[in-house]
């Protein structure tokens, strides 16, 4: 049961362009999203991240978007650069009255390539 | 500087043999985990503890064992009981108390077993 899903395992975009990176989830428990980048061989790297109780949260080049009644999110980076180039991944907490917080359910990644 | 040790970073063993990951974090967290990554997959949640002396099975428990005796450390033993112990495990921690915090995540350790 795959409650997080990221339906691109690939995405390939141009220096200097947007990169959107797409995620959706079932579970409808889910208030807190994040995503993470991870380097060949190194634990993932927090990015950015964002409460249910807002639909966008920004962060230099990086903007994360929600939408609850889709169950879907985003992350858009503005203006990509080739060190950009990753794995990204999505994911999501349930606030099961508070006992909950840092259990992430993952999506399987997607892999982003910046061309110079 | 602050941040979680995993080591080693390179793991080989037999098959049969039981092996301990080690994981340790100065970041002074209350809680930590330890994930599981398999190609093409995402991570997977393997055991989390909130608080010392105290752990809790995530999604794929069976075949592991953990403790946590100290506040900086959560070791992971990968019993031969786990069928598909070749893998990348992550440990992680978090601070815990009642708000949304990010996971803070180690290099990993890339077990091999043969």
């Amino acid at each position: 049961d795959q409650q997080v899903k990221q339906n691109s395992p690939s995405l390939s975009v141009q220096e200097g362009r947007i990169s959107i990176l797409n995620c959706d989830y079932t579970n409808s428990m889910f208030d807190y999203f994040l995503w993470y980048k991870k380097y060949p061989a190194e634990g993932p790297t927090f990015l950015i991240s964002i409460s249910s109780i807002k639909d966008k949260n920004e962060d230099g080049r990086f903007t994360v978007f929600l939408n609850k009644s889709a169950k879907h999110l985003s992350l858009h980076i503005v203006p990509s650069q080739p060190g950009d180039s990753a794995v990204y991944f999505c994911a999501a907490s349930a606030n099961a009255g508070g006992t909950s917080y840092g259990k992430l359910t993952f999506g399987q990644g997607t892999i982003l390539t910046v061309h110079p | 500087d602050g941040g979680i040790t995993q080591s080693p970073k390179y793991l080989f063993r037999k098959e049969g043999q039981n092996v301990t990951l080690s994981c340790e974090q100065n970041l002074n967290h209350d809680a930590m985990y330890w994930y599981r990554q398999d190609p093409g997959q995402g991570l997977r949640l393997i055991y989390y503890s909130q608080i010392v002396n105290d752990f809790q099975k995530g999604d794929i428990a069976e075949g592991y064992s953990v403790s946590r005796e100290k506040k900086e450390s959560f070791p992971l033993t990968v019993t031969s009981a786990q069928k598909n112990p070749t893998a990348f495990y992550l440990c992680a921690s978090s601070i815990f108390r009642g708000t949304n915090s990010p996971l803070h995540f180690g290099n990993g350790t890339r077990l091999t077993v043969t």
